[in-house]
């Protein structure tokens, strides 16, 4: 299985100002994936991160509001930029396991609130 | 990707057998269905996948019928720390579609002693 650290694990962010939210994985992976979680809700996925070329991103999601980069196999980082308070949430990463069943292991998510 | 209907919650004691129940009337022929296990403030967490029948592991069974228009995730003899929301996600493993999960609502477990 693959480890994941995402950093920070929580953060109270002013309105209008940006955070960059990092995720390490202690082996090399092809894709990486960055979710949202709001407060009581269910996972949405923002994008899909692959090494070496521009961030997927699923409807509702742009690359102004969220960059993301991916300088190697094993590192990405999602900025959630000009924040308002409904970016409140939590925000995680996931690698496939690269067996069959398409397994995920997600990072433990970093808790953002927005004043 | 089909669309999963679960029980929005559940409750449970401890020792008890938890049968959790998610419909997919709209599964496609390469669809698998896989559950998820989230406790607070950690990730989701793979627990079991299958395509038809009974699939047992270490944690949990997956029970399909023969329609497998919907499945059945059993755990048995729960305890506190089965309390969580469990997901249920139905798929083509091998598709490029799947790699992008889609959960749903979830059910919210809750187990007390």
């Amino acid at each position: 299985s693959a480890v994941i650290s995402q950093k920070p694990s929580r953060d109270i962010c002013q309105r209008g100002t940006s955070l960059t939210i990092q995720c390490q994985v202690d082996s090399q992976v092809t894709m990486m994936f960055w979710y949202r979680q709001q407060p009581g809700q269910s996972l949405t996925l923002i994008a899909t991160a692959n090494q070496g070329s521009e961030a997927t991103y699923e409807s509702g999601f742009v690359i102004d509001k969220f960059p993301i980069s991916r300088p190697n196999l094993t590192f990405s980082t999602l900025t959630v930029s000009n924040m308002s308070p409904e970016d409140s949430s939590i925000y995680l990463c996931s690698v496939g396991s690269g067996r069959a069943n398409n397994e995920q292991f997600f990072g433990p998510g970093t808790r953002l609130t927005v004043l | 990707l089909a669309k999963t209907t679960q029980p929005i919650s559940m409750d449970s004691y401890e020792g008890q057998e938890v049968n959790i129940t998610c419909s997919h009337n709209n599964i496609a022929t390469n669809d698998y269905i896989t559950w998820y296990q989230q406790f607070p403030s950690q990730g989701p967490r793979f627990i079991i996948q299958g395509y038809k029948t009974k699939v047992t592991n270490e944690v949990a069974s997956l029970f399909i019928p023969a329609d497998r228009k919907s499945s059945t995730l059993s755990l048995p003899r729960v305890s506190l720390s089965d309390t969580a929301v469990y997901y249920c996600l139905v798929g083509d493993p091998l598709g490029t579609g799947f790699q992008k999960l889609v959960f749903g609502t979830g059910t919210r477990l809750l187990v007390s002693p």
